[in-house]
């Protein structure tokens, strides 16, 4: 079945460090989307990038789809306290009827 | 105030009994979604249905059931055959449809544990 990977399962930075997740689909997606779930909270969407080799930004984190869409990652620049949690990407399945997320990858940051 | 709502917040279930998580949405939409998050790992899909009266399987459905008698309702039944349920179980639901509609929103979560 379609699966969804992401690399690293973790990360741990300096706070000032930038930070980067890869996502990659084993089937070309539709679109992707990520989220992210804060300690002890629930995932909350951040951006769904639909067009190949779409970047989007919000502030400093930098989204990036893949040419054949099938790849995505999200980098963020000069990370904050506020930036701890688990990043996750998601796509859907042909017909739509449900996403596959990755395993994520959790964010820590040293003060 | 638009939204998810799960409860109860925390669960404790003896061993041999069932116990029925609740999800609720007034967002208006027709699909929805239950999964389960152990410590540390990602999201994995129990059920999920498209419409009501209408339910499929996930990937790890066994010792679990759903039922989707109104399209805002979408409770979770963990059965007595469900023998590791000690889990965080995450609601969600969006609209149906293929392209740009299936941003998922999530509830709260139920943490269950059993005695």
């Amino acid at each position: 079945g379609q699966q969804v990977m992401q690399i690293p399962q973790y990360q741990h930075v300096q706070e000032g460090e930038d930070f980067t997740t890869y996502c990659n689909s084993s089937t070309t997606l539709s679109n992707i989307q990520w989220y992210k779930q804060r300690p002890g909270g629930h995932p909350v969407f951040l951006i769904q990038l639909v067009k190949s080799g779409e970047v989007k930004k919000q502030k400093r984190l930098t989204f990036q789809f893949g040419e054949a869409k099938k790849n995505s990652s999200l980098h963020i620049t000069a990370t904050q306290t506020t930036d701890v949690g688990t990043y996750f990407c998601a796509g859907p399945t042909q017909g739509a009827q449900k996403l596959v997320f990755g395993q994520g990858t959790r964010l820590t940051i040293n003060p | 105030d638009g939204g998810i709502t799960q409860s109860p917040k925390y669960l404790f279930r003896k061993e041999g009994q069932n116990v029925t998580l609740s999800c609720e949405q007034n967002l208006n939409h027709d699909a929805m979604y239950w999964y389960r998050q152990d410590p540390g790992q990602g999201l994995r899909l129990i059920y999920y249905s498209q419409i009501v009266n209408d339910f499929q399987k996930g990937d790890i459905a066994e010792g679990y059931s759903v039922s989707r008698e109104k399209k805002e309702s979408f409770p979770l039944t963990v059965t007595s055959a469900q023998k590791n349920p000690t889990a965080f179980y995450l609601c969600a639901s969006s609209t149906s449809g293929s392209g740009a509609k299936n941003i998922q929103y999530f509830g709260a979560g139920t943490r269950l544990s059993v005695l």
